[in-house]
């Protein structure tokens, strides 16, 4: 079956401009996850969506970075007045209902550069 | 806080030999751990996770990783290592009741012909 899905692949955008990363989920999955991985890092967790509701948003980094679910599905990672630190892998999970520590399926991930 | 600390960066092993990637934590409670394989233009994928129960774990692909509560440490082996072996692997500690995960740095694996 079809697994997370990401677009774009990669995202180059100027300093200061908006930016938009889609994630698609695994059908039936309700829980989504986004993290980004910096160079030479480890994946850091950003945000978790239960359904369409961001159930915990305690790692974006700061208030230009907003994400949405509207309709329990789809996801969109925004950036606003982007920086070069913001450059990074961007990565979607999602996983089933049920335990919290249900699997999760990551996506290729989105290379964002901001130059 | 919890954290995840891989000492090791970059490891070089020749094929068929065995492989032991270091993985040590810092959490208050039982922690529930994983280990993730990250291959070139791939996303993470989940070899083995520990929640309770048996310490040694068995997972995909031959990998197996064993719980040591004592030393804070969730060590990944493999008895006999093949080329396609060759990837990112990251140790990861379960971050709270969201399911949200902490990640190590990684450690790159390259395998010798």
């Amino acid at each position: 079956g079809a697994g997370v899905s990401q677009t774009p692949s990669n995202k180059v955008t100027e300093k200061g401009k908006y930016v938009e990363l889609r994630c698609d989920p695994i059908s039936g999955h309700t829980a989504l996850y986004w993290y980004r991985q910096s160079l030479g890092q480890g994946p850091e967790f950003l945000i978790y969506f239960q359904g369409t509701g961001a159930a915990d948003d305690s790692g974006l980094p700061n208030d230009r970075f907003f994400a949405v679910r509207p309709e329990g599905s789809v996801s969109t990672l925004k950036i606003q007045r982007t920086e070069r630190g913001d450059s990074a892998v961007y990565l979607c999970a999602s996983r089933t209902s049920g335990s919290s520590y249900n699997e999760q399926f990551f996506g290729p991930g989105t290379r964002l550069t901001v130059l | 806080a919890q954290s995840v600390t891989q000492p090791d960066i970059h490891i070089t092993v020749s094929e068929g030999a065995s492989l032991e990637l270091r993985c040590n934590y810092s959490y208050g409670a039982t922690p529930y751990l994983f280990w993730y394989v990250q291959s070139p233009g791939q996303g993470l994928q989940l070899l083995l996770k520990y929640f309770s129960g048996d310490t040694l774990v068995q997972g995909i692909k031959g990998f197996e990783a064993e719980f040591k509560r004592s030393q804070s440490s969730f060590n990944l082996r493999k008895p006999s290592v093949h080329w396609s072996d060759a990837a990112e692997y990251f140790c990861a500690v379960g971050g709270g009741s969201q399911g949200n995960l902490i990640f190590g740095k990684g450690t790159k694996l390259s395998v010798k012909p």
